[in-house]
């Protein structure tokens, strides 16, 4: 079991720059949450997707936006990147009804 | 709205010594709690969780929790600490299942280890 992965680990963009982050839940999960932790924070729910809609949001701007496939991976896109976006990106997976959340190891985003 | 208060943000012990990090919760019904541990760099690994019934909860790596619905605490625990337990530790409240699942995190405990 692969369990959640992240894709890329690491990138950097530029202020005004459109960035799409991308998760694999772990296999049976089919509801995917993502998260921004911030250093030196915990990490803050920005939204969740099952039956590729969004089902809960957290207190972000609409530049963030998402995207859950058939195949119940997802997609986190930031447009209009700030530089206070800078943070590691968490993806977390449930099965639906479950408990317990798994996490990816992140992606880092650095805005310059 | 539920909230973590983590009220330690940096705790050092000597090897071997024991460990309790604290946390307390705010919300009218007994929620999901959770502990998690973050390596430097790294997502987040889940320690122990407690959903209902027995109030001490033993996780992985020797880690217990104590639920006590009168304190609105969830405190973590470990006998003797080792290097390698070295990170940042969050505790976690979640409400609801399903579609609503959504975990609400404290600040962290950073610890640090000495020799």
């Amino acid at each position: 079991d692969a369990g959640v992965t992240q894709s890329p680990t690491h990138l950097i963009k530029t202020r005004g720059q459109q960035v799409t982050l991308r998760c694999s839940p772990k296999s049976g999960h089919d509801t995917v949450s993502w998260y921004q932790q911030a250093l030196g924070q915990g990490p803050q729910f920005i939204f969740q997707y099952y039956e590729e809609e969004e089902r809960q949001r957290g207190n972000f701007p609409d530049r963030f936006s998402g995207h859950q496939f058939p195949n119940y991976s997802s997609e986190l896109n930031v447009n209009a990147l700030l530089l206070g976006d800078s943070a590691l990106y968490l993806c977390a997976s449930t099965p639906f009804g479950g408990t317990e959340a798994f996490f990816g190891q992140g992606t880092r985003l650095t805005v310059v | 709205a539920q909230s973590v208060t983590q009220p330690d943000i940096h705790i050092t012990v000597s090897e071997g010594a024991s460990l309790e990090l604290r946390c307390n919760y705010s919300y009218g019904a007994t929620p999901y709690l959770f502990w998690y541990v973050q390596s430097p760099g790294q997502g987040l690994q889940l320690l122990l969780k407690y959903f209902s019934g027995d109030t001490l909860v033993q996780g992985i790596k020797g880690f217990e929790a104590e639920f006590k619905r009168s304190q609105s605490s969830f405190n973590l625990r470990k006998p003797s600490v080792h290097w390698s337990d070295a990170a940042e530790y969050f505790c976690a409240v979640v409400v609801g299942g399903g579609s609503n699942y959504k975990l609400t995190f404290g600040k962290g405990t950073l610890l640090t280890v000495n020799p």
